[in-house]
């Protein structure tokens, strides 16, 4: 969905390195959330955030922190890539009306691979 | 926490024919069950859902089906098309919670 955008979209890193994955939309909504996909695995939800305020760890929060800038910007951090971290990164986003859970949204992906 | 099982991880069925897909879940307060679809490239996209109030739903090809009593819900896809072709994912959720997903179909339509 092109409201919904990750950078960058691949990314080569080596063990040990500091690096970012970027989200941004422009759905105006409040909810965001990481996960990753491995084959095999599904979807995974790594953290997830319902307002800027807000932040909360998902099944497999270790070796990544996150940052909420604002209501359109979620940003994953990983402090010191390694290998097992090899995998697809989705971001995606929710509305939240009032006794509905809504769809979520997601973004094209990040391919990240940890020599 | 919520458990979500999907089976088969693989299936291919003739163009024209049915395919189904089932998924059960562990946490008998989830009320939300959404179906996602992911095409090669691209980010999973909500293709139908249904909520616990509701036994099935259908949207033309496609119906989901719910039984609460057993935990399990699935998904219909009749007549079958190459653009079917693709990975589904189930999830489940209660509201205003975060969903918890399936590991996923790979579903391949032979011409």
């Amino acid at each position: 969905d092109a409201d919904v955008t990750q950078t960058p979209r691949n990314r080569i890193t080596k063990t040990g390195k500091r690096i970012m994955l970027e989200c941004s939309q422009t759905k105006g909504h409040d909810r965001m959330y990481w996960y990753r996909q491995d084959p095999g695995l599904g979807l995974r939800l790594i953290y997830y955030s319902f307002d800027v305020k807000d932040i909360n760890k998902g099944e497999i929060s270790d070796g990544y922190s996150v940052s909420r800038q604002a209501q359109a910007k979620f940003s994953l951090s990983l402090e010191s890539a390694i290998p097992n971290q090899t995998a697809l990164y989705f971001c995606a986003t929710s509305d939240d009306l009032t006794g509905r859970q809504e769809t979520q949204y997601f973004g094209p992906g990040t391919r990240l691979l940890v020599l | 926490g919520e458990n979500v099982e999907q089976h088969p991880s693989t299936l291919s069925v003739q163009e024209g024919d049915s395919a189904v897909i089932k998924c059960t879940y562990s946490d008998s307060a989830s009320n939300y069950f959404p179906w996602y679809k992911q095409e090669l490239g691209k980010g999973p996209q909500l293709i139908i859902d249904i909520r616990s109030n509701v036994g099935e739903k259908k949207d033309q090809r496609i119906a989901v089906t719910l039984n609460k009593t057993a935990k399990h819900f699935s998904l219909h896809i009749t007549e079958t098309q190459p653009e079917d072709s693709a990975v589904y994912f189930c999830a489940a959720s209660i509201t205003f919670e975060k969903l918890t997903f399936g590991t996923g179909t790979r579903l391949t339509i032979i011409p």
